[in-house]
């Protein structure tokens, strides 16, 4: 059974600071991996889509990657803002059976003006 | 599109009650997932459906919980009866079929069971 586990569960930064997100996982066997963005009583928001043969998936100023044997993700995020406040969910899909999704908790980040 | 939409956005009833959520996928999505969100449990996968047979739903917590997929742009999730610890978010999430392709969630239903 796929296990997600993101560190920090919640982090607070001054406005323009680099912060890294972390994601472990502990079946390495995986299609991709998803990254989101929930505000607070929204639905999800699809961030990055990295794939298994991926090493790195830009997106203006998010960056993720992927170290699939280790069963490890990072989300980069440059120069943070106010309104990157928001939960980040890590996904990934497994590759057995249906390719099912599983859900970390999330990192609640918020950016201090 | 406008998204995957699920209805009711908010829904309170009483313990005893027949609830049921509702969703449209996105068209040409013919992979459907529901998901049940606590602060406690995260997200967690209830049932997925593919060209409307259910596929797994090893995670519907009860038999109070049913869910259904009549027809491809159409779905319900059903609780009855309703009990105060099914109170959650509910999302519905859709895809494309395929390896590659990334998976569209709905705003989601908020109910409260007092």
């Amino acid at each position: 059974k796929q296990e997600v586990t993101q560190i920090p569960a919640a982090l607070s930064v001054p406005e323009g600071e680099n912060l890294v997100l972390n994601c472990s996982f502990t079946d390495s066997a995986i299609y991709n991996l998803q990254w989101f963005r929930q505000d607070p009583g929204k639905g999800l928001t699809s961030l990055l889509l990295i794939q298994s043969s991926q090493r790195e998936q830009t997106s203006g100023r998010l960056n993720a990657s992927l170290d699939k044997s280790s069963g490890r993700s990072t989300l980069y995020i440059a120069a943070s803002q106010p309104g990157d406040s928001a939960t980040y969910l890590c996904a990934p899909r497994g590759s057995g059976g249906y390719q099912k999704v599983t859900f970390g908790i999330g990192t609640k980040l918020q950016v201090i003006p | 599109d406008a998204g995957v939409i699920q209805s009711p956005r908010h829904e309170v009833t009483e313990m005893g009650q027949e609830v049921t959520l509702r969703c449209k996928p996105i068209s040409g999505h013919n992979s459907l997932f529901w998901y049940r969100q606590t602060m406690m449990r995260g997200l967690e996968l209830l049932i997925y459906f593919n060209n409307n047979v259910p596929i797994d739903d090893s995670g519907m917590p009860e038999d109070r919980f049913s869910a259904k997929m009549p027809n491809a742009s159409f779905s319900t999730l059903k609780i009855q009866p309703s009990e105060p610890r099914d109170s959650a978010v509910y999302f519905c999430a859709s895809k494309e079929q395929g390896l590659f392709t990334e998976a569209f969630f709905g705003q989601g239903t908020r109910l409260t069971v007092v």
